[in-house]
């Protein structure tokens, strides 16, 4: 069955620190890997990543793909309050259809 | 920017209802797609649909549920006669699928089935 484990399920940061968040998965077939950011409603689109070892990067969001350990990692540097929400990892396996990780829910604390 | 817009914001319906959600995907977007997302829960996936048919669907999208692309502009979520369970955000997403398969979702329905 294929499936998408993020962790860590939650984290309480303060402003300034950085994060790093993990998304490991199994599926039986693979075209790309898929940040998203959850904060009331719709996830909003972070990244797509379909290479292993080029590193996308936005502002002080970065996310890179490793295709032979079958894992992603999203870092967010200097956090802000505003970047409080859940963020979700998600794999196209090649059809379109993409499977969710549970999420990490980040804290950023004052 | 170009975004997906849903209609509406919430609906609340009683069991054994039919409801429909509405989407309007990005406009040059060519793959669309339904997602529910129980509270609490993951994301699900419900049902792809490109040139006018379903690509693929899950095993929760049963008879009880239909999609379709009445116009050139809405792609429509039907269930036919809702249940409890059936409960949750329903999210709509588009992918333009020729450059990218980037997937943008909407906002969401929340659909309360009492």
């Amino acid at each position: 069955e294929d499936k998408v484990v993020q962790s860590p399920l939650s984290l309480v940061v303060h402003e300034g620190d950085t994060v790093t968040l993990n998304c490991s998965y199994e599926v039986t077939n693979f075209r790309s890997l898929l940040w998203y950011k959850q904060e009331k409603k719709a996830p909003t689109f972070l990244f797509m990543l379909t290479s292993s070892g080029i590193e996308k990067k936005s502002g002080r969001l970065s996310s890179i793909l490793d295709k032979k350990e079958l894992f992603s990692i999203l870092n967010i540097t200097a956090t802000q309050t505003g970047d409080s929400a859940v963020y979700l990892c998600a794999v196209d396996g090649n059809t379109g259809k993409l499977i969710f990780g549970q999420g990490t829910t980040l804290q950023v604390k004052p | 920017e170009p975004e997906v817009t849903q209609t509406p914001s919430h609906q609340v319906t009683q069991m054994g209802q039919e409801v429909i959600l509405r989407c309007v995907p990005i406009s040059n977007h060519l793959y669309f797609y339904w997602y529910r997302q129980i509270l609490g829960q993951k994301v699900e996936f419900l049902v792809s649909f490109y040139n006018n048919e379903i690509s693929e669907k899950s095993e929760i999208f049963d008879d009880q549920f239909s999609v379709e692309r009445p116009d050139g502009s809405n792609f429509t979520l039907k269930i036919r006669s809702t249940k409890l369970e059936d409960s949750a955000m329903y999210f709509c997403a588009s992918s333009s699928g020729t450059y990218s398969y980037e997937q943008y979702f909407g906002p969401g329905t929340r659909l309360t089935v009492t």
